[in-house]
């Protein structure tokens, strides 16, 4: 079974600064897709950044990267130059041939001014 | 809709009633699935459509549980009997194709009292 495990409940940064949060999985398939969500109070799950399995590159998105280490099996979100607006809870998330997007438990983030 | 729609936004209802959620997904988005999060925790995966068939509803937690699509756009999760353990929010999401970026809804938060 596939399984997605966030072991930081929470996480805080300062403002302006680096935060990584960390991500491991597990799946049979050797084609999954990887990805991240933010959900601040609003409730609604905002895609961050996504990694397609086969790619070796880790996927950048502006101020979001990740640390893809397949052979490991994790998955990690960097967040360079903190805003206060990255405040939220952030989820890693596995896809694959079951057709489910399994979601880790969640990281509540908070920057501090 | 420029986005995945889900009413109502908020439900709150007694013990033993009947309820229904709705979803009306991003148009042409073939793949809908629904999801539910306890507070503090990670969505749960209840069911995914591929058209008007449920492809997989394995994550129905019983037989109070249940969801259509007849014209393969508009969703609705019905759930009879509700208990207070149903109390979570309900969220719905879409994706062009399976396996594609997923896009969720901002989710019904249903309360039962």
């Amino acid at each position: 079974a596939q399984t997605v495990t966030q072991s930081q409940p929470e996480m805080s940064v300062q403002e302006a600064e680096t935060v990584t949060l960390s991500c491991t999985y597990d799946t049979s398939e050797s084609n999954y897709y990887l990805f991240w969500y933010k959900q601040p109070p609003s409730r609604q799950m905002i895609l961050v950044i996504r990694q397609e399995a086969y790619k070796q590159q880790n996927a950048t998105e502006n101020r979001f990267s990740v640390n893809f280490q397949k052979a490991a099996k994790s998955f990690s979100l960097k967040i360079s130059d903190s805003q206060l607006g990255d405040t939220a809870m952030y989820f890693c998330a596995l896809w694959d041939s079951s057709y489910k997007l399994i979601f880790g438990s969640g990281t509540r983030l908070l920057v501090r001014p | 809709g420029a986005g995945v729609s889900q009413t109502p936004s908020n439900k709150v209802t007694e013990k033993g009633k009947y309820v229904e959620l709705r979803c009306d997904p991003i148009s042409g988005h073939t793949a809908l699935y629904w999801y539910r999060q306890s507070l503090g925790q990670g969505p749960e995966f209840l069911i995914y459509f591929q058209g008007t068939g449920a492809a997989d509803d394995s994550g129905l937690p019983n037989d109070r549980f249940f969801a259509v699509r007849p014209e393969g756009s508009v969703s609705t999760l019905k759930i009879q009997r509700t208990e207070r353990g149903d109390s979570a929010v309900y969220l719905c999401a879409s994706s062009l194709l399976s396996g594609n970026t997923i896009y969720f809804g901002e989710g019904s938060w249903l309360t039962v009292v």
